[in-house]
């Protein structure tokens, strides 16, 4: 079964500030992992995907996520904060064969809040 | 390209009634869809994955007479919530993966508010 964990609720961080929202995952076989945005009442807005290749994703708004196999790891980040970054984010998996592939399991959110 | 739309986006409904979602692919075939609920606060949880022409495969715990599923073309999945209950209140968001496969990537619709009075 594949699972993902996001140990942190809500992350607070000043404007202009770096931040980062924590992910960590586990699958069988090789992990295609994503990073999704959602803003109150909406649908889910992709922002970056690693499927295979260079271990640092670079997606939509300025953020980037790096892969990183030994810890099991795919940590989103942002070089400088902005308000309007905040939203709920979800981290999720899929692997890319056997039973269930293509079926994404969710994180269980964290709820950014960037502080003017 | 890659856009999913859902219809409607809000519904109220008396107790009993059968309440019917579409998501459609607009630019692209799917041959997948998928089905989320999501409670407040909470995450998206897997109702059930629908393939074109096929009966949709239902998630542990789903009642399958209760959300109806129809996946009756490349571009169109349908979710009825039958006889509905106020406990069946929540947001419903539906996925598409283009068929044309490749990066395992999902295509999301903006959700449709479900309460059940």
């Amino acid at each position: 079964a594949q699972s993902v964990a996001q140990p942190e609720d809500q992350v607070n961080v000043a404007e202009g500030n770096p931040l980062t929202v924590k992910c960590t995952y586990s699958v069988s076989g090789n992990p295609y992992l994503f990073w999704y945005v959602q803003y109150p009442n909406r649908g889910l807005q992709f922002l970056l995907k690693y499927i295979t290749g260079d271990n640092l994703v670079k997606g939509s708004y300025g953020f980037e996520a790096e892969f990183n196999k030994s810890q099991t790891s795919f940590h989103l980040k942002k070089p400088s904060a902005l308000v309007s970054d905040s939203a709920l984010y979800f981290c999720a998996v899929t692997s890319g064969s056997g039973a269930g592939s293509y079926q994404l399991t969710f994180g269980k959110g964290t709820k950014l809040s960037v502080i003017p | 390209g890659a856009v999913v739309s859902q219809h409607p986006s809000r519904v109220i409904c008396k107790s009993g009634t059968s309440v019917k979602i579409e998501c459609r692919s607009l630019d692209f075939q799917a041959t997948t869809m998928f089905w989320y609920r999501q409670f407040p606060k909470q995450s998206l949880m897997l109702m059930a994955t629908s393939n074109e022409g096929s009966k949709a495969t239902y998630e542990q715990g789903v009642e399958k007479d209760k959300f109806l599923i129809n996946h009756a073309s490349l571009t169109l999945s349908t979710l009825t919530v039958t006889s509905a209950h106020p406990e069946d209140s929540s947001f419903y968001i539906c996925s598409a993966r283009d068929r044309r496969g490749g990066a395992n990537e999902q295509f999301f619709g903006p959700g449709t508010r479900l309460t059940v009075l």
